[in-house]
């Protein structure tokens, strides 16, 4: 099946600083990979959706000057989170679409714990 | 608003019941619906999408329906075991190549 990997599974950093999570589709080409954001005892929200070569489109509530994406290629996708508070401290998951069949199934990585201290 | 509800939020059972999560979503317009399973502090496994077109699929002891007229989709596990515990998330994707609204899971602990 389909794999996507996230780097790094965990980090803590200080408060102020910046830290980069990657998300690769290891197996497949994802134009389109998403990035999603979950506070304990929450249910996943989405943050932005991604696209190969283009912006990403920000849901509302989420600061696009924060929280950095960048979508080089067609297997790499990356969120910055820049001058990190306390309050980003959660798991941050990314999926991406696996094409296959008339269903577009969507594949998740192990997610990134990040701890803001 | 799309939004997506499931009931229980917990569920405790002695090992080897069937068992049933509920998921209901507003709209019935979907695109497709999955069910996930999340053990505490990883990522999710895919277990079972539903096409819109679909009204059940099944995968080994799961089997999910799917009735969008009501707007409900059921996970049924039989002969559940201790490694069926974990939390498991229904989410519904809107629209083709759109993204997944997830409901706040329902936590299934299975005692030996």
């Amino acid at each position: 099946g389909a794999v996507v990997s996230q780097h790094p599974s965990w980090v803590i950093c200080k408060s102020g600083t910046s830290v980069k999570i990657e998300c690769r589709s290891l197996d497949f080409q994802a134009t389109t990979m998403f990035w999603y954001r979950q506070f304990p005892k929450q249910s996943l929200m989405l943050m932005a959706t991604s696209n190969e070569g283009s912006k990403a489109t920000y849901e509302q509530g989420v600061e696009k000057d924060k929280f950095l994406i960048n979508h080089a290629s067609l297997t790499l996708s990356t969120l910055t989170v820049t001058s990190a508070h306390p309050e980003d401290s959660s798991f941050y998951i990314c999926s991406a679409r696996a094409p296959g069949g008339s269903s577009y199934e969507q594949y998740f990585g192990p997610g990134t714990r990040l701890t803001v201290t | 608003k799309q939004e997506v509800t499931q009931i229980p939020a917990a569920l405790s059972v002695p090992e080897g019941e069937n068992l049933v999560l509920n998921c209901s979503f507003t709209d019935s317009a979907i695109y497709n619906l999955q069910w996930f399973r999340q053990d505490p502090g990883k990522g999710l496994t895919s277990l079972l999408l539903i096409q819109s077109s679909q009204r059940e699929q099944t995968s080994g002891r799961l089997n999910a329906s799917l009735d969008k007229s009501s707007g409900r989709s059921t996970l049924y596990i039989a002969a559940s075991q201790p490694g069926d515990s974990a939390t498991y998330l229904c989410a519904v994707e809107w629209r083709s190549q759109g993204n997944l609204i997830f409901g706040k899971g329902t936590k299934l602990s299975v005692k030996p």
